[in-house]
Formats: C-alpha cells, sequence, structure tokens
C-alpha cells in the first residue's frame, strides 16, 4: 500500500483481555518496528523485525507482550491479560532497511489502547 | 548509552518568526539523525534525514544542521505559520535502533 497501515485505530478493552493489534507495512520494506507511546511521553521500544532475521525484542516490557511477522509483511502485536498501564498508543513504522545510514522510517498512524 | 535530549519541551511564538529548535545527544557514533513532526492524535511524520557524513539537510522552509562532534543537531523553521504547530521529535539512529527525544511542542499563534 501507500503507507503504514495499522488497526484497530482505537481499541477499548477491560483488563484482563487479550488485545491483536495489527500492522501492514510499506510493500518492500523490510524493516519492521512497534514503539509505545503513553501520554505525554516519548517512544518507548517494544520490538524490531528486519527480514527473515530472529527480531530484537528486547523493548517488550513483560511476557504478556508478544509479536510476530508473518511472510516479512503484516505484524501482529499482542497483549495477553491487558492492565491499565497498558493503555497507551501503539505504533508501528517500516522502513527499506533497518541498520542503514539512509533509515528513513515511514510511521502508521498508531492503535490507541485503553485499558479499563 | 545514548541519551537524547530536545530542547525547550514547549515553545510559543506569533505567525513569520524564525525560530531553533534544538536537539542533542551523548553519543557522536551515530548512522543518522531525524527529525520528526507529531501531530495530535497522529502518527510521526519524517521530515529530514542527516546523514552522519552530512552537515545539514534542507527541505522548503526546514533546515536541520548536525554536528556529530558537539553532539548538537537544530531545526531551524522560516517564516512559522500556524500549520507548523505540531510536537517535533529528534531521533539518533544507531546500527537498526533509534533512540528518541522528547519532543518540543510548538504553538504558532496567529
Amino acid at each position: 500500500g501507500a503507507g503504514v497501515s495499522q488497526s484497530p485505530s482505537n481499541k477499548v478493552t477491560e483488563k484482563g483481555k487479550d488485545v491483536e493489534l495489527r500492522c501492514d507495512p510499506i510493500s518492500g520494506h523490510t524493516a519492521l518496528y512497534w514503539y509505545r507511546q503513553s501520554l505525554g511521553q516519548g517512544l518507548e521500544f517494544l520490538i524490531y523485525f528486519q527480514g527473515n532475521s530472529a527480531p530484537d525484542k528486547s523493548g517488550l516490557p513483560s511476557d504478556r507482550f508478544s509479536a510476530e511477522r508473518t511472510g516479512g509483511s503484516v505484524s501482529t502485536l499482542t497483549i495477553q491479560r491487558t492492565q491499565q498501564e497498558d493503555s497507551a498508543v501503539y505504533l508501528c513504522a517500516s522502513s527499506l532497511r533497518g541498520s542503514s545510514g539512509a533509515n528513513v522510517l515511514t510511521f502508521g498512524a498508531g492503535s490507541r489502547l485503553t485499558v479499563l | 548509552k545514548q541519551e537524547v535530549t530536545q530542547i525547550p519541551a514547549a515553545l510559543s511564538v506569533p505567525e513569520g518568526e524564525n525560530l531553533v529548535l534544538n536537539c542533542s545527544f551523548t553519543d557522536s557514533a551515530i548512522y543518522n539523525l531525524q527529525w520528526f513532526r507529531q501531530d495530535p492524535g497522529k502518527g510521526l511524520t519524517s521530515l529530514l534525514l542527516i546523514q552522519s557524513s552530512q552537515r545539514e539537510q534542507t527541505s522548503g522552509r526546514l533546515n536541520a544542521s548536525l554536528d556529530k562532534s558537539s553532539g548538537r543537531s537544530t531545526l531551524y523553521i522560516a517564516a512559522s505559520q500556524p500549520g507548523d504547530s505540531a510536537t517535533y521529535l529528534c531521533a539518533v539512529q544507531s546500527n537498526y535502533q533509534l533512540i528518541w527525544g522528547a519532543g518540543t511542542k510548538l504553538i504558532i499563534k496567529p
């Protein structure tokens, strides 16, 4: 597609429920990032995918968080047993190649998660 | 450990003024430095990317400079307009990782 698509744009859920967030990157982009942005805060790195390499999961805050990228394209971020502190905007970005001096990231509009 | 700082945290200026946003970083071993804008409730839009071998980049009324040795970058906005109101974020990239500043919230008053 022309840009990075994320769905849902808004998700309200009850504490303890599982949620799944989806990111559809730009076609041909091998690098994909997930970030979290809490209200009034900066971007917090969650996970990075590059082609078929093992992802960098070092930013995932707990084992309730997991992510996968199928076929090197669409990615899903899953949060199990959601907690109120998980409430944030989850941003996805893609780029042609991650480890490059000209690595311009294109961001999706984000998925706003509210845990009641 | 790389740290990125943006000053000021917020800035409000009348329309038409030229302004400078600042970004500093602690480790000069970077691939590039990038400036983004974020509008309320939206994702980030890439504005300018300066590779480590470059000193500046320009796009329209925007000019970004990079001084790796001093760990500083500035984003210059000429003839500001109300549509420039947004939060401006800088990020430095090392390998594939981007380290982000907390942003400068800019308000341009008509």
